[in-house]
């Protein structure tokens, strides 16, 4: 059974602050990962996707990948009120398409 | 360009009726993804298609089907509704195999 773990949280952190979001995965032969954000009552928003090892910044939003560690997180840097959402890790499903994803983990970030 | 689009929004049935969800991919893209979620959890896989074929198939009942036509637009469906498929239904659509999926606003099930 492929899985993907994600701290529920509620992470509250500052405005202002770096906010750290973590996922582990379990299939090694997993190749693709993403990070959606969804507010309460919408869909899944993608923001971030990453395929290799290492980081990769797009704006406040950093995703680094540690395949060896099975391993992603994002790093959203000057935390705004406005990111206040569930974060929703994803990883490709291998031979299938399918995106499997974590329960999500909740960033409140107080002014 | 408009995204991906879905409809009903909500939708009200009691048990044991079928229902039939709607979507309609970004333009160009090829591979249509279906997702059931409920509340507190991430989104489960239910069925993908890409280039008009079934190319992949979550741990659901046979109540659930889908299909795609040769415009790239999808349907699911879903017979002898029960309690437990209350959720929100959610299609999303990727340009290519493996990429990053585009998610459409979904559409809310509520089963009575």
């Amino acid at each position: 059974q492929k899985e993907v773990e994600q701290n529920s949280g509620p992470l509250s952190v500052p405005e202002g602050a770096i906010a750290s979001l973590n996922c582990t995965y379990s299939d090694r032969g997993s190749q693709s990962f993403f990070w959606y954000r969804q507010y309460s009552g919408k869909s899944p928003e993608l923001i971030m996707s990453i395929y290799s090892n290492g980081d990769k910044e797009d704006g406040r939003f950093t995703a680094q990948l540690n395949k060896a560690s099975q391993y992603v997180s994002l790093l959203i840097r000057d935390s705004q009120p406005s990111d206040s959402a569930t974060y929703l890790c994803a990883v490709n499903g291998g031979s299938q398409g399918n995106l499997i994803f974590g329960k999500g983990t909740k960033l409140s970030v107080k002014p | 360009d408009a995204g991906v689009t879905q409809s009903p929004t909500h939708l009200i049935k009691t048990r044991g009726q079928q229902v039939t969800l709607r979507c309609s991919p970004i333009s160009g893209h090829k591979s249509v993804s279906w997702y059931q979620q409920v509340l507190g959890q991430g989104p489960q896989f239910i069925f993908q298609y890409y280039e008009k074929e079934e190319r992949g198939r979550g741990n659901f009942p046979d109540r659930f089907s889908a299909r795609q036509f040769p415009n790239y637009s999808s349907e699911l469906n879903v017979n002898a509704l029960l309690l437990g498929d209350s959720a929100l239904y959610l299609c999303a659509s990727s340009l290519e195999w493996g990429q990053g999926q585009f998610f459409g606003p979904g559409t809310r099930l509520t089963v009575l």
